[in-house]
């Protein structure tokens, strides 16, 4: 399968700890992005990587969550002391960035679902 | 101030039948409206892309307009299936947002189709 894939699908943790989540982009796929997405809204940016580089952060990403992508091909985001206000969807997904443009598409991984007790 | 509205919130159709999904949005100026199909528990799949100068995108039994003067898009699923059964997405990318990171994503309409 060549899709974006996420690890792990889901995710029940106690308020205070620390969780990683990883995404495997699509090979080749310079752009990644994370989103968060809560129940019966639409997903939220949160953070974008060209290759290595995190070229935007969202207000969203406050200073507990943290997301790398040092080889410029997996990515892993980080949630230290979890609050119950974490708990969402957490959706990775990847483009290209060869096309250019805004017409390019993104294609999303099935994400890791955050359940903070 | 949501910038993508759509409505209605939640819909149940009978198998077979059509219906019509709604998106409103603010975003001006922009470069191209997505509708986006999103399964319970995975993530959303590209369903049309139109730019702001296209009025009709079909995909299979999905056909999506687009009215840039009014700011509407709407969303046309012809006879439809128990697998249509998702969240459909409205999605606008400002004119000069640099790149996908500026998706703004409407809240969703939740679609049931019951045999």
């Amino acid at each position: 399968d060549t899709g974006v894939s996420q690890d792990p699908r889901h995710k029940i943790t106690k308020r205070g700890q620390n969780v990683t989540f990883r995404c495997d982009p699509i090979s080749e796929h310079n752009r990644l992005y994370w989103y968060r997405q809560t129940l019966g809204q639409g997903p939220e940016f949160l953070t974008y990587f060209q290759n290595e580089a995190q070229l935007e952060k969202s207000r969203l990403l406050s200073d507990r969550f943290s997301a790398e992508r040092p080889k410029g091909s997996f990515s892993t985001l980080e949630i230290q002391r979890t609050e119950q206000g974490d708990s969402a969807m957490y959706l990775c997904a990847s483009s290209s960035g060869r096309e250019g443009g805004t017409n390019e598409k993104l294609f999303f991984g099935s994400g890791t679902q955050l359940s903070v007790l | 101030k949501n910038q993508v509205e759509q409505s209605p919130q939640s819909l149940i159709i009978l198998e077979g039948k059509n219906c019509t999904l709604q998106c409103n949005y603010t975003v001006s100026p922009f470069s191209n409206l997505r509708w986006y199909k999103q399964d319970t528990g995975r993530g959303p799949v590209s369903l049309t892309i139109m730019t702001f100068s296209e009025n009709t995108k079909s995909n299979g039994r999905y056909t999506a307009t687009l009215d840039a003067d009014t700011k509407q898009s709407s969303l046309h699923i012809t006879a439809s299936q128990l697998s249509d059964s998702a969240s459909y997405i409205c999605v606008v990318i400002p004119m000069f947002s640099g790149g996908y990171n500026k998706l703004i994503f409407g809240a969703g309409t939740r679609l049931a189709v019951h045999p």
